[in-house]
């Protein structure tokens, strides 16, 4: 079936670093990735998405690119900042052998001054 | 409303008890998600409806789990003599439109703490 693996947390960084969280799925056909964000006492909303290889998901700073050679969705940002601190969570949704979207375990970034 | 709406926002219970979990979904999303966020085991599937029926049911994870809709609108998610593995944080989303969408965008509600003592 299908799965999505993401790297485990917590990733601890300093404002102004570099974020990279990996993301990789297994899935049949073509599905549309995603990454959800669940801010501290908030529900998750969604953050970016690209629905087919090669497409580009970018929102408040962050892209993630959909690499189907490599069945990943890595998502990255050039400078976090201290309110950029939640958990972040990869999924795929797989129009064909599926109705629901299937999420990674999420990983929690922290951001430190 | 304004966004998916979840109540209670916290559930003490102890073992062996019945709960119920309601969600009320975004006015006019026909497609509606339950799922179980455990500690260090990420967001667990566990049923879909569109409209009031339930075409996937594969992520309820025994028969004491069982939900309905009414109306095409509140859910309500019933969990029969809870154990303490029951446990978790249960999430409701809702979308416009359902299978088959590519780009498909849930909204979440902010889930019913549940604790099994």
């Amino acid at each position: 079936g299908d799965s999505v693996t993401q790297m485990e947390g917590p990733v601890t960084l300093s404002e102004e670093a570099f974020l990279t969280i990996n993301c990789t799925y297994t899935a049949t056909g073509y599905p549309s990735l995603f990454w959800y964000v669940q801010y501290p006492g908030e529900g998750l909303q969604l953050l970016l998405k690209a629905t087919k290889a090669d497409d580009k998901g970018s929102n408040k700073g962050f892209e993630a690119t959909y690499r189907k050679e490599t069945t990943s969705f890595h998502l990255e940002k050039g400078s976090v900042q201290v309110s950029d601190s939640a958990v972040y969570f990869c999924a795929l949704f797989n129009t064909g052998t599926a109705s629901k979207l299937t999420f990674g375990t999420g990983t929690r970034l922290q951001v430190t001054l | 409303g304004a966004g998916v709406s979840q109540s209670p926002s916290n559930k003490v219970t102890e073992k062996g008890k019945d709960v119920e979990l309601r969600c009320d979904p975004i006015s006019g999303h026909t497609a509606l998600y339950w799922y179980r966020q455990s500690l260090g085991q990420g967001l667990e599937f566990l049923i879909y409806f569109q409209g009031n029926s339930a075409p996937d049911k594969s992520g309820l994870p025994s028969d004491r789990f069982s939900a309905e809709r009414t109306g095409g609108s509140v859910s309500t998610l019933t969990i029969q003599r809870t154990q303490q593995e029951d446990s978790a944080v249960y999430l409701c989303a809702s979308s416009l439109a359902g299978a088959g969408q590519a780009n498909e965008k849930l909204f979440f509600g902010s889930g019913t703490q549940l604790s099994v003592l």
